[in-house]
């Protein structure tokens, strides 16, 4: 089982600042084909989870360009280059290269 | 568009069982796998399974294997998650997630359910 490790814990940011959140896997992501297999879901406050970014670095429909992901391997980035107000929540890393799927652990995002 | 409606709240006690449905609609039922995820309060997402609309079959994290049972009716583009011997850890809040890829492929969750909350106490 692939274990999935965010950091920080918790971020709080100043309106207008970037932000990012580190994630690593315990095993490589990286797939024959070339691609590695990680998404990245923001949970509002008393909602469900929303996809952000899948395959590393595609934004899902309606995700402002603000939000951008990179990395490979084991080794993942969800970068904030604004952030805003509607950002608060908590943010997952996610692996899709084998069963079964797993979670990081979640960064909680606040605004100063 | 897609939508993802689950049934109510349930209150359990425990060593009962829950038995939780997903509506599914706006897209081609069989065509998408679908997951179960679950978060205690206060706690992160845990993934708890997936079946595969078309055929049925299902892969369970290891936590779950002999308690959860995934099914689904075609016919109603529904999806259930039944849970047994439920215990007081399992109070927690279930969602079902659409898979992003079309069947045969299967990647991570696109559209979620608004969740269900299940709480077991005696």
């Amino acid at each position: 089982e692939i274990v999935m490790t965010q950091t920080p814990l918790s971020l709080s940011v100043t309106p207008g600042q970037p932000a990012s959140i580190s994630c690593k896997s315990s095993q490589s992501l990286l797939h024959s084909d070339g691609k590695s297999y990680l998404y990245w879901y923001l949970q509002k406050p008393g909602q469900s989870p929303q996809l952000l970014i899948y395959e590393v670095s595609n934004r899902f429909s309606g995700v402002p360009d603000r939000f951008s992901g990179s990395g490979s391997g084991t080794d993942f980035t969800l970068k904030i280059s604004r952030v805003e107000a509607e950002d608060v929540g908590l943010y997952y890393c996610m692996q899709s290269i084998q069963l079964p799927r797993g979670f990081g652990g979640g960064t909680k995002v606040e605004i100063k | 568009q897609v939508q993802l409606v689950q049934s109510g709240a349930e209150v359990k006690k425990p060593g009962a069982s829950v038995k939780v449905s997903c509506k599914a609609s706006g897209y081609t039922f069989i065509n998408y796998y679908m997951h179960w995820v679950r978060q205690a309060p206060g706690q992160g997402l845990e993934w708890m399974g997936i079946i595969n609309p078309s055929g049925g079959s299902t892969t369970y994290a290891q936590k779950f294997q002999g308690r959860l049972t995934l099914s689904r009716v075609p016919s109603t583009s529904t999806v259930y998650m039944e849970l047994s011997g439920l215990r007081s850890e399992d109070t927690a809040v279930y969602y079902c997630a659409r898979d992003i890829q079309v069947v045969p492929a299967v990647g991570c969750p696109d559209y979620w359910g608004q969740g269900t909350l299940v709480t077991v106490s005696s």
